[in-house]
């Protein structure tokens, strides 16, 4: 069974807007990562958080971390249509590394 | 430049037609690891490699076998395809086996099996 779940499956906004997927996952973690996947590529690394740390940013990037409830959300803040892509989280799981869940779909229209 | 490389791109066979996908990195990483993607159901871990000589399960390991031989290649070889292998595969690579370091991906191989 996968580890982290993203919510929702799939988002769609205006150019502009922020966007913000949230991931769960079921063990304790020691980091949790997000990674982007444009149509049928390869996935790209965005940002990684650690267990001990509550937020982190990147450019336009937000993460968060909450252990007490086994969830991170990503927040993608003035969004482009460049944005557009499949967004994953990526955890650990007894021993099992780089476990992702089934992602969100964004859709960010100009 | 840094990079994984797979083989090939795309690929259609004939069920019970052995292949092999190749899988290929330059950053002299110890972690690889091979997945599918199929509608809905994201990525799936089908075998990963902690270091030479080193390969364990992931989720989806029937009908798979690797091997790492050396430190660069870690092929994904399928005996007998069935259609059900019919996937997006990506071959992904790691300084370490911890999430504490990012993962590189592969430009990934549409397998078609009929």
């Amino acid at each position: 069974s996968q580890q982290g779940e993203e919510d929702p499956q799939a988002l769609s906004i205006q150019e502009g807007e922020n966007a913000t997927m949230n991931c769960s996952y079921k063990t304790s973690i020691n980091n949790l990562q997000w990674y982007r996947q444009n149509s049928g590529r390869g996935l790209v690394h965005l940002i990684l958080i650690r267990s001990n740390e509550r937020e982190k940013h990147s450019g336009r990037l937000r993460v968060t971390l909450d252990t007490s409830k086994k969830s991170s959300s990503l927040l993608i803040t003035a969004s482009r249509a460049a944005d557009t892509a499949s967004y994953f989280c990526a955890t650990d799981r007894r021993g099992q590394n780089f476990v992702f869940g089934p992602g969100t779909r964004l859709s960010v229209l100009p | 430049e840094a990079q994984v490389t797979q083989n090939p791109r795309y690929l259609i066979t004939v069920t019970g037609k052995k292949l092999t996908v190749t899988c290929s990195q330059n950053m002299n990483h110890e972690y690889m690891s091979w997945y599918r993607q199929d509608p809905g159901l994201g990525l799936r871990q089908i075998y990963y490699s902690m270091n030479v000589e080193v390969t364990d399960k992931g989720d989806v390991p029937e009908g798979y076998k690797v091997s790492r031989k050396e430190k660069r290649n870690f092929p994904l070889i399928l005996e007998s395809p069935s259609p059900n292998q019919t996937s997006l595969y990506f071959c992904a690579s790691a300084y370490r086996g911890l999430t504490a370091t990012e993962a590189f991906f592969g430009q990934g191989t549409r397998l078609t099996v009929v």
